[in-house]
């Protein structure tokens, strides 16, 4: 079935990296962006950033750009969300999800429709 | 950025309607994407494009999009329905083009 699964939890020091993956199955994973969101205790869903798996372009949120990398690796279908310089307020559920995709010449978009599981970052001193 | 407003929580009692609004300027031009999220587990989609639904959701699900509001609407309201329910759009013309609305509480009495 078409699924994404997520590295595990991770604790980090202020100040450090962290590097969360992604694997897709079930689906050609070039054919579809991948986006991260992060999610606080408590708190709403914050869209960081997509990829496109195929040419490897990508956008990230202005609040994070300088901060977030977002990379793949097409042979092992994984993609991958960099998060540095890390503080207090990063900790959260940081998630992978898919959405829109090419068909020929023609983008389509029909919302986030595959969500991996979801990867803990911790940022504690 | 464009901005999506949506009230913090909504009551309802089994049975009834709820319905759950998200704003934005001139919304009706966009289309709006609805995502149910339950306590410790990952979002899912429960309406894309304005109004359709993905293969398993309950046709209690239903959406809506007109001028500067979208709403989803849940049917027929159940214990299992009561979760945060989280719009979105894509902006192709922004550079900020995935916006999330800032979630919705939705209890059933």
């Amino acid at each position: 079935q078409v699924q994404l699964v997520q590295s595990g939890a991770e604790v980090k020091k202020p100040g450090a990296s962290v590097k969360v993956s992604c694997k897709a199955s079930g689906y050609t994973f070039t054919s579809y962006d991948i986006n991260w969101v992060r999610q606080a205790t408590g708190q709403g869903l914050e869209w960081m950033g997509w990829m496109n798996p195929n040419s490897g372009n990508t956008g990230y949120a202005q609040k994070f750009q300088g901060r977030v990398t977002m990379t793949r690796n097409t042979s092992i279908s994984t993609a991958y969300m960099e998060l540095s310089s890390l503080r207090s307020e990063d900790t959260a559920v940081y998630y992978c999800a898919r959405d829109g995709f090419w068909s020929g010449p023609n983008y389509y978009y029909y919302g986030m429709d595959v969500w991996g599981q979801g990867t803990t970052v911790t940022v504690s001193s | 950025s464009y901005v999506l407003t949506q009230p913090p929580s909504v009551s309802v009692a089994p049975g009834k309607t709820a319905r759950i609004t998200c704003g934005g300027n001139n919304i009706g031009s966009k289309s709006v994407h609805w995502y149910q999220q339950k306590p410790g587990q990952a979002p899912v989609l429960v309406i894309y494009y304005d109004s359709d639904r993905p293969s398993g959701i309950p046709e209690r699900f239903s959406g809506s999009n007109s001028g500067n509001t979208a709403t989803l609407t849940i049917s027929r309201v159940e214990a299992g329905d009561e979760a945060d329910y989280y719009c979105q759009v894509w902006d192709s013309s922004s550079d900020h083009p995935r916006v999330f609305g800032g979630g919705t509480k939705l209890t059933v009495l």
